[in-house]
């Protein structure tokens, strides 16, 4: 059974660009989660798709946006970057519809984003 | 205002010996926990969890013990490997976030040396 999968693994972009980051969950998985990764910050929640909605949101400005597809694969686009953007963006699928003990989040192994 | 904490950024632990990682929170309201380890270049990868209804859950070498009073949760590992080497997180949610919503700690490097 393949894992979550993110591409592409590394990028390097420089202030004020875009980028747009892309998540395939585990088939089956129709929630997906986006956690960004800092050092010493641990992992702040960007937001979470169920069913091509958004079903919640983390406190990050209104450049980091996500959207989710029919086959529940995810994306995660960050406009004007800024240095501070400079992280490992980490990927989650799980498999419950709403929360219950029994459905952790398989995380992916993330995408390093790099703004110089 | 960090509502998982993870106030020892590493830990050093000698091979066989037990490693005790622990975890402070601050919101009353979060009722499951769980701990992820997470490798260079990986993702992180689920360990256990415990529900607030539980003061202790085993898994193998792995425990996890959960104070609600005092709002504290810590993992030990028994006996200690090298391969055990990694960061661990600590993560919490409540029962009220329709979805997954997880709070993460900031991580804690644990070094298990031969």
């Amino acid at each position: 059974k393949a894992g979550v999968t993110q591409t592409p693994r590394y990028l390097i972009k420089t202030r004020g660009q875009q980028v747009t980051l892309s998540c395939s969950p585990i088939s089956g998985h129709r929630s997906v989660s986006w956690y960004q990764q800092t050092p010493g910050q641990g992992l702040q929640f960007l937001f979470e798709y169920f069913s091509e909605t958004q079903r919640n949101k983390g406190n990050f400005p209104g450049r980091f946006s996500g959207r989710q597809f029919s086959n529940s694969r995810s994306e995660m686009n960050v406009s004007t970057l800024e240095l501070g953007d400079s992280a490992l963006y980490l990927c989650a699928s799980s498999l419950s519809s709403s929360f219950s003990g029994a459905n952790v989040l398989t995380f992916g192994a993330g995408s390093r984003l790099t703004v110089l | 205002d960090q509502q998982v904490k993870q106030n020892s950024p590493s830990l050093s632990v000698q091979e066989g010996r037990i490693s005790i990682l622990n975890c402070d929170y601050t919101n009353s309201m979060f009722d499951y926990f769980l701990w992820y380890k997470k490798y260079p270049a990986e993702g992180p990868t689920f360990l256990i969890s415990i529900s607030s209804i539980k003061d202790k859950n085993e898994d193998g070498r792995f425990t996890v013990f959960l104070n609600k009073s005092a709002k504290h949760l810590s993992l030990h590992i028994v006996p200690s490997q090298p391969g055990d080497s990694a960061v661990y997180f600590c993560a919490a949610t409540t029962p009220y976030n329709y979805g997954q919503n997880f709070v993460f700690g900031p991580g804690t490097r644990l070094s298990v040396l031969p």
